[in-house]
């Protein structure tokens, strides 16, 4: 089975840009998160989302948002980047919501703003 | 609010000592306990994981250990070997179903 797929795997953008990233579930999996890491606040949650709707969202600004679509691929977008928005965003997937279902990570993408 | 604290934040161990990382949690409804860890330059990988239906779990040279009543979870790697090396991290389920994180432990196994 083909684990959680992210892509682009590597950016760069400059300030005030937006970018979207993509990330493909474990097949069968229908919940899919997204974490935001960086070196000094480990790993951040962004939003959780299941069937489509958006069930969990954690302390980030309205810049941040995300979808997900029919087949549980989800993307994230971020508009007018800031340099602190360079980091390493991490997408999971699980089979269900909540309940302490066991996530699995894709490779990540990494996004530098200059 | 929902807060989860790892200690150390850095960790060196001498090949074949044990290691010991431990977390505490805020919410005492919180009922699932994750440890992932994550080589450099990888995607964080499950390794163990409790429930709070039980005090100590054990996989081969790894365990985990949860005491509710204190509201911590620790992870114990016994026989380290140089592969071990790596940031883990542990996290906890809050009453709204978000897996919150702690800030990651750097584990260092010296040869």
């Amino acid at each position: 089975k083909a684990g959680v797929t992210q892509t682009p795997r590597y950016l760069i953008k400059t300030r005030g840009q937006q970018v979207t990233l993509s990330c493909s579930p474990i097949s069968g999996h229908r919940s899919v998160s997204w974490y935001q890491q960086t070196p000094g606040q480990g790993l951040q949650f962004l939003f959780e989302y299941f069937s489509e709707t958006q069930r969990n969202k954690g302390n980030f600004p309205g810049r941040f948002s995300g979808r997900q679509f029919s087949n549980s691929r989800s993307e994230m977008n971020v508009s007018t980047l800031e340099l602190g928005d360079s980091a390493l965003y991490l997408c999971a997937s699980s089979t269900f919501s909540g309940g302490g279902n066991t996530i699995y990570f894709g490779e990540g993408s990494w996004l530098t703003v200059v | 609010g929902e807060n989860v604290e790892q200690h150390p934040s850095t960790l060196s161990v001498q090949e074949g000592d044990s290691a010991v990382i431990k977390c505490t949690y805020s919410d005492s409804a919180s009922n699932y306990f994750p440890w992932y860890k994550q080589e450099l330059g990888k995607r964080p990988q499950l390794i163990i994981d409790i429930r709070s239906n039980v005090g100590e779990k054990k996989d081969q040279r790894i365990a985990v250990t949860l005491n509710k009543t204190a509201k911590h979870f620790s992870l114990h790697i016994t026989e380290t070997q140089p592969e071990d090396s790596a940031v883990y991290f542990c996290a906890a389920i809050f009453g709204n179903e978000k897996l919150t994180f702690g800030t990651g432990t750097r584990l260092t196994i010296i040869p």
